[in-house]
């Protein structure tokens, strides 16, 4: 049974038009991550939510924002997409605490975003 | 900060044959955890094994061990009677302790290719 879910799996956008990613767990983990990975390349932390308080990465553009309106559920809104945005986008979840079991992260597919 | 490096951008092993992954990281912290992550062409990352910096005995799960070497910062895969479905990018994985302040800082990863 799938835990962390993501939709859609693949998005496409118009350059400059908003788009929102979604992401749900079953799990009822505290934290919840947003990941950007671009071809290739190591998965980069943008986000996460500890319960409903937010941290940003100190690298992460102001065109990526997210909303956690529930346990279950986050948002990844990007305001305007540009060209550069295309990646897939992983959304992942831990209990968090100490101890190795809060810390393991748990993946949903993905969603390739492609900016047009 | 952190940083993981994994040097191997691309590995190929014959099936049934034994292959290690490489994988180093940078820390002043004396207590993480490491983890293998899997991910395999369909995008969903996956725990492989994962590794906690202050137990000394290395981690093994069915066909996967690791070896951990503390002092040298390395933390290298082993997939013994590699199979097809071994198949996959492979990503080193660093977290602190408290899990949710940093979220996992991961390698570039390592594609591995299983000959048949």
């Amino acid at each position: 049974d799938a835990m962390v879910i993501q939709n859609p799996r693949y998005q496409v956008t118009q350059f400059g038009k908003p788009v929102t990613l979604s992401c749900s767990q079953t799990l009822n983990h505290n934290v919840m991550y947003w990941y950007q990975q671009k071809s290739s390349q190591a998965p980069k932390l943008l986000f996460h939510y500890y319960d409903k308080d937010f941290n940003n990465e100190a690298d992460t553009p102001d065109n990526f924002q997210s909303r956690r309106p529930n346990t279950s559920f986050c948002f990844l809104d990007i305001r305007s997409p540009g060209l550069g945005d295309a990646a897939m986008y992983l959304c992942a979840t831990s209990r968090d605490g100490t101890g190795l079991g809060n810390t393991e992260a748990f993946f949903g597919q993905g969603t390739r975003l492609t900016v047009v | 900060a952190q940083t993981v490096t994994q040097s191997q951008p691309e590995m190929s092993v014959q099936e049934a044959e034994t292959v290690t992954l490489s994988c180093t990281y940078d820390t002043s912290e004396s207590d993480y955890y490491l983890f293998w992550y899997k991910q395999p062409p369909s995008r969903q990352m996956i725990l492989v094994i994962r590794q906690e910096a202050y137990k000394q005995q290395n981690a093994t799960e069915n066909r996967f061990s690791v070896n951990f070497q503390k002092a040298a910062k390395s933390f290298s895969l082993k997939i013994s009677d590699s199979q097809l479905g071994d198949a996959a990018m492979y990503f080193c994985a660093f977290i602190s302790p408290g899990g949710g302040a940093d979220g996992l800082t991961f390698g570039k990863g390592t594609h591995l290719i299983i000959q048949p």
